[in-house]
């Protein structure tokens, strides 16, 4: 199993513009998440979803959109980006098991300019 | 709103000593997570713990809960350079939904030869 895997590693992008951060899982997990990582600040959560087809926000969502159309897929969409968005993004998947362990992808470094 | 809080968020320790590192959260919860994260890398699950009292071990680190006090300790025993990192722990918001984890600010771990 590959876990969960994340893409690109790295990339840099001027304010204004768009793109998308992909994020796949081989678990078969039902829970998906994405996360941001900033100095000082911990992981926060931006969305989360419980199932294809269905997406909530988290606690710093502005800015960002998803969709879930397959199990394995969970994309996140910088609509225009901003200096602010410059973060490392880790997206995390889980079964709703009794365990409920979060494993993590290798995340994205994102640099807005 | 759940917040969860870690102390230290530095810590420095000599090799062969021993520390406990401390998070406190607001809201009632039954489990806790602890992670572990390398520069530059994502995390790794250490411990999960789903009960009051629970304790768990593994080498050198041991986590434990109490849900009464909202508290786990995450304690290590005579340090050893390899556990230089930073700590996590994260808690789940809305009665256990492990898709939705509120992280501490995280402990950086230095040990010092």
């Amino acid at each position: 199993n590959a876990g969960v895997t994340q893409t690109p590693k790295f990339q840099v992008l001027k304010t204004g513009q768009s793109m998308t951060l992909q994020c796949a899982q081989d678990m078969n997990h039902e829970y998906m998440s994405w996360y941001r990582q900033d100095p000082g600040m911990g992981l926060r959560l931006i969305h989360y979803s419980v199932g294809a087809g269905i997406t909530d926000q988290g606690e710093v969502p502005n800015g960002y959109n998803v969709s879930r159309s397959t199990t394995e897929d969970f994309p996140l969409r910088l609509l225009s980006a901003a200096p602010s968005q410059t973060s490392v993004y880790f997206c995390a998947s889980s079964y709703p098991d009794t365990l409920g362990t979060q494993y993590f992808g290798p995340g994205t470094r994102l640099l807005v300019l | 709103e759940l917040k969860v809080e870690q102390n230290p968020l530095f810590l420095s320790m000599q090799e062969g000593k021993n520390y406990t590192i401390y998070c406190n959260y607001s809201t009632t919860s039954d489990r806790l997570y602890w992670y572990r994260q390398d520069p530059g890398k994502s995390l790794e699950s250490l411990f999960v713990l789903l009960s009051n009292g629970a304790v768990k071990q593994e080498g050198r680190l041991m986590a434990s809960l109490d849900t009464k006090a909202r508290l786990s300790t995450l304690h290590i025993t005579a340090a050893v350079h390899d556990l230089s990192a930073t700590y996590f722990c994260a808690v789940p918001n809305s009665g256990g939904s492990n898709y939705k984890l509120t992280f501490g600010k995280g402990t950086l771990l230095t040990v010092n030869p």
